[in-house]
């Protein structure tokens, strides 16, 4: 069975503490790994698509990194603003279809 | 542009009424998504739509209707609601059904 497993649930950091969330994943045929920031009552906001291991992309201050079991968001000295929570979801085949398998999410506080 | 807009943004229902969400976007996108997200989970895919046609019901209660009329459109049709279907409800759309999902804002329902 296709999974994605988020941790740690929750983080707090000091402002410009850096941090990496992890998001680890079993699934037949990785057809994409996709990062999502969500703020409070709002959808998911993209951040970034990864598709083969060894891939990185960074986006101001925030870095993902992919390997074949496992995917990083690494978080380098963050703001009060960066605060939200963190989805990673993989894409897979499922019942002939394709769909978004989503982990529970981290939630990042970070304090002034 | 990844903009996918919702109306309405907040929506109070009883169980007897009969309310429609929608959905929209103008980035050439088609593929189309109904989620349904309760507090402190991740996203619950409804229905996928590819090329104006339902692709996936997840099993989803008949009281959930979905529509496309076309390409840029998609609605929920509600009808007969229970409260426990309360929850923020999420459209999202992609190039195809393979590629980055972009969420709109969702809508927050309440059911009375």
């Amino acid at each position: 069975e296709d999974q994605v497993t988020q941790s740690p649930e929750a983080l707090r950091l000091q402002e410009g503490e850096s941090s990496s969330l992890n998001c680890s994943y079993t699934v037949s045929g990785l057809r994409g790994l996709f990062w999502y920031r969500q703020d409070p009552g709002k959808g998911p906001e993209f951040l970034f698509t990864l598709y083969s291991a060894g891939e990185e992309k960074e986006k101001e201050r925030l870095k993902a990194t992919l390997t074949k079991k496992e995917s990083f968001l690494h978080i380098t000295a963050p703001k009060p603003e960066d605060s939200a929570t963190y989805l990673c979801a993989v894409q897979a085949l499922q019942g002939g279809s394709e769909k978004l398998v989503f982990g529970k999410g981290t939630k990042l506080t970070v304090n002034p | 542009d990844t903009e996918v807009t919702q109306t309405p943004k907040h929506l109070v229902m009883g169980m007897t009424n009969k309310k429609s969400l929608k959905c929209e976007q103008h980035m050439g996108h088609r593929a189309m998504y109904w989620y349904k997200q309760k507090a402190k989970k991740p996203p619950e895919l409804m229905f996928v739509y590819s090329y104006e046609k339902l692709s996936i019901n997840e099993s989803v209660p008949s009281r959930f209707s979905p529509e496309c009329p076309n390409s840029s459109l998609l609605n929920l049709h509600l009808h007969a609601l229970q409260p426990e279907d309360s929850a923020l409800y999420l459209c999202a759309s992609s190039q195809r059904t393979e590629e980055t999902q972009y969420f709109g804002p969702g809508t927050r329902l309440l059911v009375l």
